[in-house]
């Protein structure tokens, strides 16, 4: 099973820099997802860590450590569309995903 | 690539009813999934095939749901009778198997808003 915790809200200003952090307990980990879900619409895919480090892609980066069961998700420069829900996903052995409760951000002007 | 497909996009519909969501998976996807999205339980896994084929079903809540996958380009997820507890957003996803892309991320379809009145 799985237990996945994340923060409920965050805040933030345009062009500033925002860090969404995740903590997991698996049984069988077999990579961690980060998705972004706008209101009303369906997930669309950020990033995928399986190896312990640092995935950059633009302005967004996520981080993983298997040892203590944690991950980031970095938003740099913020923009105003970058207002949604982030949901942090772990895939077990068994190539289920498993989603935490989602974190939504909101980019104020 | 058209992306996962489904429908109907909203479905409104009596307690007691049978409810049918369909699915069309992105071609060459051999896993599919099947999700459910509410304000309290967030994005719960329902089901998921491989091949055509059942793979886990923990997720299905009661024998009220169904879902089948007769091929490789449709998927049905059936409720029977619906109650209005099953009043969310259920999400369609599909994916490469291991021996896929880099990372076999699920693809979500725009989901279907269902309505138990």
């Amino acid at each position: 099973g799985q237990n996945i915790d994340q923060p409920t809200e965050m805040t933030a200003t345009e062009g500033a820099i925002v860090q969404i952090n995740c903590t997991y307990q698996t049984s069988g980990f077999n990579g961690l997802f980060w998705y972004q879900q706008h209101a009303g619409e369906a997930p669309t895919f950020l990033s995928y860590n399986v190896l312990d480090g640092l995935e950059e892609k633009g302005r967004f980066s996520s981080f993983l450590s298997r040892s203590k069961g944690y991950s980031y998700l970095l938003l740099k420069e913020l923009q105003m569309k970058d207002s949604a829900s982030y949901l942090c996903a772990v895939r077990e052995y068994d190539y289920k995903l498993s989603f935490g409760a989602g974190t939504t951000v909101t980019v104020r002007a | 690539d058209a992306g996962v497909i489904q429908s109907p996009r909203h479905e409104v519909t009596e307690m007691g009813q049978e409810v049918t969501l369909r699915c069309k998976p992105i071609s060459g996807h051999d896993y599919l999934f099947w999700y459910r999205q509410t304000m309290m339980r967030g994005l719960e896994l329902l089901i998921y095939f491989n091949n055509n084929v059942p793979i886990d079903d923990s997720g299905m809540p009661e024998d009220r749901f169904s879902a089948k996958m007769p091929n490789a380009s449709f998927s049905t997820l059936k409720i029977q009778p619906s109650e209005p507890r099953d009043s969310a957003v259920y999400f369609c996803a599909s994916s490469l198997g291991l021996a896929g892309g880099l990372y076999n991320e699920q693809f979500f379809g725009p989901g279907t808003r269902l309505t138990v009145l």
